[in-house]
């Protein structure tokens, strides 16, 4: 079954830019979405399409997507971005919806 | 907007079956534009995708739990639920979701506030 890989932590200072990494093999050929997770809160996407966001979501947030890692970019970074991130692809040999391990951000 | 909402009991005995429905407000459950799905969260763990129903009945499972997963939907109430049978390791709050359906790239559009499920005698 399709693996997706992310590191389990990220941190980054207030304003600055944190990126958070999404592996797979040649996970550039699919379409990645990504959750962003609160605590005690339901997940919520902020990207879809790999580089799609709803029109919710602050223009801050931004995904990119090429070879073997997708990539979601938050800049500006605010305190309140602070939360756990997952990506999810649908693989479509298996019909599996696949997600990733989850990063935690921690805004310093 | 869709809202959706689980319901069911929090407290399952182990080798028991788990049940939930969820509740489907704001939009009808027989749209072109959604599946619906179920997906669990362990206690300080990540997010397990469980399965995911068309209204027209088409139904992909998790391959891990397969064998003990049945979804249905209730067009006439606007619910689906979830039945997970033979349950041990499978406490976690559970989520059900509307799947946005795009030409093979769906992604999960909207929440349920989650409800805990607790496996204890």
């Amino acid at each position: 079954s399709y693996v997706l890989t992310q590191p389990p932590s990220a941190s980054v200072a207030p304003g600055k830019t944190a990126r958070i990494t999404c592996g797979g093999h040649n996970i550039g050929s699919q379409s990645v979405h990504w959750y962003q997770q609160k605590p005690g809160q339901a997940p919520v996407v902020v990207i879809y399409h790999s580089d799609d966001r709803p029109s919710e979501i602050p223009a801050r947030f931004s995904g990119s997507n090429s070879g073997n890692t997708a990539t979601l970019t938050i800049s500006r970074v605010e305190a309140g971005d602070e939360a756990d991130y997952y990506c999810q692809v649908w693989d479509s040999t298996s019909d599996q919806r696949v997600f990733g391990g989850g990063t935690k951000l921690t805004v310093l | 907007q869709l809202q959706l909402q689980e319901s069911g009991p929090g407290l399952v005995k182990p080798s028991e079956t788990l049940s939930l429905t969820c509740t489907v407000s704001g939009g009808s459950i027989s749209s072109s534009s959604y599946y619906w799905g179920w997906i669990r969260q362990p206690p300080g763990k990540g997010l397990e995708w469980i399965g995911t129903i068309s209204s027209r009945g088409s139904i992909y499972y998790n391959s891990l739990l397969r064998s003990r997963v049945t979804m249905s939907v209730h067009a006439s109430t606007n619910q689906f639920s979830l039945n997970l049978k033979s349950v041990a390791s499978d406490t976690a709050v559970y989520y059900c979701v509307a799947e946005a359906i795009f030409q093979g790239s769906n992604w999960f559009d909207q929440w349920g506030q989650g409800t805990l499920v607790t496996v204890s005698s």
